[in-house]
């Protein structure tokens, strides 16, 4: 099945600075890869995502970039503010037995100092 | 997300008890799914269903227990089984077909007293 490795665990930045969080996936037929930002207590939000078939996407001050080659994918966060912090999570999506089926990432704990 | 509905917000069980967690959409998706959170971690698959009256395990089924009569509905029932039920319990759906979104319920808090 699918294994999906996100790096790093916890992550600080300064505020203003920028933010990167990778992911890297084993199975070459995932499709589709979505990044979440949860909250203390809270549920996932999507805020980011990719299709296999487009190598970059950006959203305002947010992008995801992909690489199915090497099969990996990254979240860039720039001009980082204090609201940003949270865990954010990767995903993976994949056929499974003609099934849809979602691998997730270990998740970054981002903190963003003022 | 406001069309996923989880409850209770917090359930507390007794040592034995079986208890059900609920979960109701009101998207239309054909897709639900159950995940566990343990804190500090990620989201560990307990069961999917595509379409209704079919399911599917996941990574951590043992314990766990689910039906899916009607589209809008996928209770989850943590049975006594399962030795330790602590743990964050999210609802998911999304809309049938390939490379689709993911959403979220609030999810359910479950403790064991």
């Amino acid at each position: 099945g699918e294994n999906v490795e996100q790096h790093p665990s916890t992550l600080s930045v300064q505020e203003g600075d920028s933010a990167v969080i990778k992911c890297t996936y084993s199975d070459s037929a995932s499709n589709y890869f979505p990044w979440y930002k949860q909250e203390l207590g809270k549920r996932p939000q999507l805020i980011i995502d990719i299709r296999s078939n487009v190598g970059e996407k950006k959203d305002q001050r947010i992008a995801v970039t992909l690489n199915k080659t090497a099969k990996h994918f990254s979240l860039h966060i720039t001009e980082t503010q204090p609201e940003d912090s949270a865990v954010y999570f990767c995903a993976a999506h994949g056929d499974s037995g003609g099934y849809q089926k979602v691998t997730f990432g270990t998740g970054t704990k981002l903190q963003v100092i003022p | 997300d406001g069309g996923i509905t989880q409850s209770p917000k917090y359930l507390f069980r007794k040592e034995g008890q079986n208890v059900t967690l609920s979960c109701e959409q009101n998207l239309n998706h054909d897709a639900m799914y159950w995940y566990r959170q343990d804190p500090g971690q990620g989201l560990r698959l307990i069961y999917y269903s595509q379409i209704v009256n079919d399911f599917q395990k996941g990574d951590i089924a043992e314990g766990y227990s689910v039906s899916r009569e009607k589209k809008e509905s996928f209770p989850l029932t943590v049975t006594s089984a399962q030795k330790n039920p602590t743990a964050f319990y999210l609802c998911a759906t999304q809309k049938g077909g390939d490379a689709e979104t993911q959403y979220f319920g609030p999810g359910t808090r479950l403790l064991v007293l």
